[in-house]
């Protein structure tokens, strides 16, 4: 099955700089890579995910690439605020209306400091 | 548009007692449905996952079960509580294309 890898598991950045947390996977016919966000006590969000037909995403200050031959893709979120502190999972799966369940990473818990 | 309800939203339970979980969709019809559960500070564990009424997989053997009664409804269900039960339980559902999304959870303490 797919085994996803995500690091680093905690990142601590100054206001204003940016933050990148990696994750590598296993299965090669993965083809869909969300990302969530989830504050304390929180049900994860979805906050951008990309399909395998494309390289990079933006959204505003946040960005995931891909790279499908070494298969990892990456979070980059740019200016970083305070209200970007939480745990961060990435996730994996094919693409399929069947049962295939997003595979995901164990979480990076950042933190912006003022 | 589709929201996800699950409760109760926390839970105090004993060792040994009973367990009932529920949550629901509306919104969509046939849709996937995952329970998962969270201990504390931890990353996310899949359960169980249905893609109809009637049809769960199990992905971990523990003394945990589900079931799926209609098409929007999914329950989390166990005989007797353990210690090791105590988490955060997310409830998922997933449209097209594997966009999921989580419902509000349901925090169990086992004492």
């Amino acid at each position: 099955g797919e085994n996803v890898e995500q690091h680093p598991s905690t990142l601590s950045v100054q206001e204003g700089d940016s933050a990148v947390i990696k994750c590598t996977y296993s299965d090669s016919a993965s083809n869909y890579f969300p990302w969530y966000k989830q504050e304390l006590g929180k049900r994860p969000q979805l906050i951008i995910d990309i399909r395998s037909n494309v390289g990079e995403k933006k959204d505003q200050r946040i960005a995931v690439t891909l790279n499908k031959t070494a298969k990892h893709f990456s979070l980059h979120i740019t200016e970083t605020q305070p209200e970007d502190s939480a745990v961060y999972f990435c996730a994996a799966s094919r693409n399929s209306n069947s049962g295939y369940a997003l595979n995901f990473g164990k979480g990076t818990s950042l933190l912006v400091t003022p | 548009s589709q929201t996800i309800h699950q409760w109760p939203a926390t839970l105090v339970q004993p060792v040994g007692s009973p367990l009932s979980l529920e949550c629901t969709v509306e919104g969509t019809s046939n849709p996937n449905l995952y329970w998962y559960r969270q201990a504390a500070g931890r990353g996310l564990q899949l359960l169980f996952y249905s893609v109809g009424i009637g049809q769960i997989s199990s992905e971990v053997p523990q003394n945990l079960s589900a079931s799926r009664p209609q098409d929007r409804q999914f329950i989390l269900s166990s005989k007797k509580l353990l210690l090791s039960d105590s988490g955060f339980y997310l409830c998922a559902w997933k449209r097209d294309y594997n966009e999921q999304f989580f419902g509000p959870g349901t925090r169990l303490t086992v004492l």
